[in-house]
């Protein structure tokens, strides 16, 4: 199955400065990866995803860029704030395509 | 005009009770899952129905029986509940493949 790993664990920036979250995953069939954004006692909500014919995919602040023959793709947040700080999962489907296998998330805290 | 939504929100049982945690979504999807989200917040797939019909069971004790009575309803019933199933229950719903899911509000469950 799926195996997909994340990191770091947590992560602490200033404000203003960049994030970058790296995940890796195993299965070489998966092509959706989507990224989730989770607040304390929320829902994961979707931020942005990116498919496999695609290398990069930016919105506005976030972006997400994938490296198919590596197996890994990456979240970069810019001009970080406050309000970005929660925990940021990534995730992959597996081979399937039924269900998301979510790395083990990111504890991102933005620092005024 | 929810997307997904579950009830209860919170749940608080003593071991060895029945329980049943219900999810509705509104969005047409033809997927629906239940995750568990540990203390560690650790995101992992238990269960997944396709137009009502069972297509993932992950490693889960048979205690935990999910039932799809139409595409829109998803319902988690747990039997003889213990410590370990404290955790917090998400619903999600996607169109089948490599799709967005969207979460509900998660069901807090803390067992005594």
């Amino acid at each position: 199955g799926e195996n997909v790993e994340q990191h770091p664990s947590t992560l602490s920036v200033q404000e203003g400065d960049s994030a970058v979250i790296k995940c890796t995953y195993s299965d070489s069939a998966s092509n959706y990866f989507p990224w989730y954004k989770q607040e304390l006692g929320k829902r994961p909500q979707l931020i942005i995803d990116i498919r496999s014919n695609v290398g990069e995919k930016k919105d506005q602040r976030i972006a997400v860029t994938l490296n198919k023959t590596a197996k890994h793709f990456s979240l970069h947040i810019t001009e970080t704030q406050p309000e970005d700080s929660a925990v940021y999962f990534c995730a992959a489907y597996g081979d399937s395509g039924y269900a998301l296998n979510f790395g083990k998330g990111t504890s991102l805290l933005v620092t005024p | 005009d929810t997307a997904v939504s579950q009830t209860p929100k919170y749940l608080v049982t003593q071991m060895g009770n029945d329980k049943s945690i219900k999810c509705e979504q509104n969005l047409g999807h033809d997927t629906m899952y239940w995750y568990k989200q540990d203390s560690k917040k650790f995101l992992k797939i238990m269960f997944s129905y396709n137009n009502k019909e069972l297509i993932i069971n992950e490693t889960v004790p048979n205690r935990f029986s999910p039932k799809s009575p139409d595409k829109a309803h998803l319902n988690l019933h747990i039997n003889s509940l213990e410590l370990g199933d404290s955790a917090v229950y998400f619903c999600a719903s996607s169109h089948l493949y490599y799709n967005e899911q969207f979460f509900g509000p998660g069901t807090r469950l803390t067992v005594l």
